[in-house]
């Protein structure tokens, strides 16, 4: 089946640790984005993607990094930059970034900070 | 000033009962428009496209007012598994007419369907 799958699905770090969240797309699509939601709050972009090897910063950017080398990944670092990164975090996908085009999500990775 | 803003609500209604969320967008550039659903705990997900001609799928319909930049989504007959956020989300293009990929997306507006 295709789709969109984010790991792991709750994630724990400690204070001053970096984090990688993966992110894996079968769906063929170009463009892929990372999203940011707190608690009663909507979804806040962080960093989003339209073609490999190429991303830009979104409008949180700060405390995070990304990469593209493939297609079909986009995983984002959470760096000890971040000084709240407890949210849930979202991944999407979408065929290009065009218009219209309909965004995929995954289900989502929880990160908490013990 | 945000660049999609909607009335978080809370919107709390009886079953059977119509109810309609507005969404508000800033860049007129903006082309593409959306209503995303997104339940507890859950990943969003596409609920309709919005068209300038107006469209409706069922219970929902939606429309958009290019002119007052804004979106709106109607809900009839409403049902208890219609509580959920609704999100509206819009996407921009650049002065070359491609877009630039980005989806931004209104907080969401609570909508609780109650027996």
């Amino acid at each position: 089946d295709g789709g969109i799958t984010q790991s792991p699905k709750y994630l724990f770090r400690k204070e001053g640790q970096n984090v990688t969240l993966s992110c894996e797309q079968n769906l063929n699509h170009d463009a892929m984005y990372w999203y940011r939601q707190d608690p009663g709050q909507g979804l806040r972009l962080i960093y989003y993607s339209q073609i490999v090897n190429d991303f830009q910063k979104g409008d949180i950017a700060e405390g995070y990094s990304v990469s593209r080398e493939k297609k079909e990944s986009f995983p984002l670092t959470v760096t000890s930059a971040q000084k709240n990164p407890t949210a849930f975090y979202l991944c999407a996908s979408s065929i290009y970034g065009g218009l219209g085009t309909e965004a995929f999500f995954g289900q989502g990775t929880r990160l908490t900070v013990v | 000033r945000k660049e999609v803003e909607q009335d978080p609500g809370p919107f709390n209604v009886p079953e059977g009962a119509t109810v309609a969320f507005n969404c508000t967008y800033s860049n007129s550039a903006s082309q593409s428009f959306f209503w995303y659903r997104q339940d507890c705990r859950k990943e969003p997900k596409l609920l309709m496209s919005v068209y300038s001609s107006g469209n409706e799928d069922g219970r929902f319909t939606a429309q958009l007012n290019r002119a007052s930049q804004y979106i709106s989504l109607l809900i009839r007959d409403s049902k208890l598994s219609d509580s959920a956020t609704y999100l509206c989300v819009v996407t921009s293009s650049n002065a070359g007419g491609t877009s630039y990929g980005k989806l931004t997306f209104g907080q969401g507006t609570i909508l609780t369907v109650h027996p």
